[in-house]
């Protein structure tokens, strides 16, 4: 089945503890994408990959970093999580640059406490 | 930084009705995205729109894309429960298409 998995689905941390969130595709996609989204505010893109080893900032990435060494991966990393990081994530990937949608994973909520 | 709005944001209405929801810009998009997100899920496309004026259809919802290609609208007709969830727009940005920008979002429930 051709899907985007992240994990973990829900995951508690405290401040400070460096944690990664995991994105892998099936589907050959080059483009990888991670969003967040918070009420009242939507979905944010934070960083986004066009293929391996190829990355750019979205429009919030303050605080997180990003890595493309394969295809299929693009794990979020957040070195030092802070409370105003608590969210829900989503990792999503395309076949093609812009014109067609992306697929989404199913999230992974996030607390910083 | 190019932004959509929606509206309306949200939209309370019994089965059988129709209704449409609006995605809105002052800048000009390739294409516009639309997708539904149904509650502790990821969106899912719905479809995407390219040529303005283009007109889409998938069973009861319709997409259309405005001729100027700064707004879009979904037109859902006989609304059914299956249909409750939030529905976004979203467009590729000018200049780098792999900058995703989403709408604000429409909330909509249908209760029988």
């Amino acid at each position: 089945e051709a899907q985007v998995t992240q994990n973990p689905r829900y995951l508690i941390t405290v401040t400070g503890k460096k944690l990664t969130v995991t994105c892998s595709q099936n589907m050959n996609h080059e483009y990888m994408s991670w969003y967040r989204q918070d009420p009242g505010l939507g979905l944010r893109q934070i960083y986004y990959s066009m293929n391996v080893e190829v990355t750019d900032k979205g429009d919030v990435p303050e605080g997180y970093k990003v890595s493309r060494k394969e295809k299929r991966n693009f794990p979020l990393i957040l070195e030092s999580p802070s409370p105003n990081q608590t969210s829900l994530y989503f990792c999503a990937s395309s076949l093609y640059q812009g014109t067609h949608g992306y697929t989404f994973g199913s999230g992974t909520r996030l607390t910083v406490v | 930084t190019q932004l959509l709005e929606q509206s309306p944001q949200f939209l309370s209405i019994q089965e059988g009705e129709n209704l449409t929801v609006y995605c809105n810009s002052s800048s000009v998009f390739s294409s516009l995205q639309w997708y539904r997100q149904e509650p502790g899920e990821g969106p899912v496309l719905l479809v995407t729109v390219v040529t303005g004026g283009e007109v889409k259809k998938l069973k009861r919802l319709t997409f259309q894309f405005g001729d100027a290609r700064k707004d879009s609208s979904l037109h859902i007709t006989a609304a059914q429960p299956g249909d409750t969830g939030l529905y976004l727009c979203a467009g590729p940005n000018t200049g780098t298409a792999s900058k995703l920008t989403f709408g604000t979002g429409t909330r909509l429930q249908v209760t029988l």
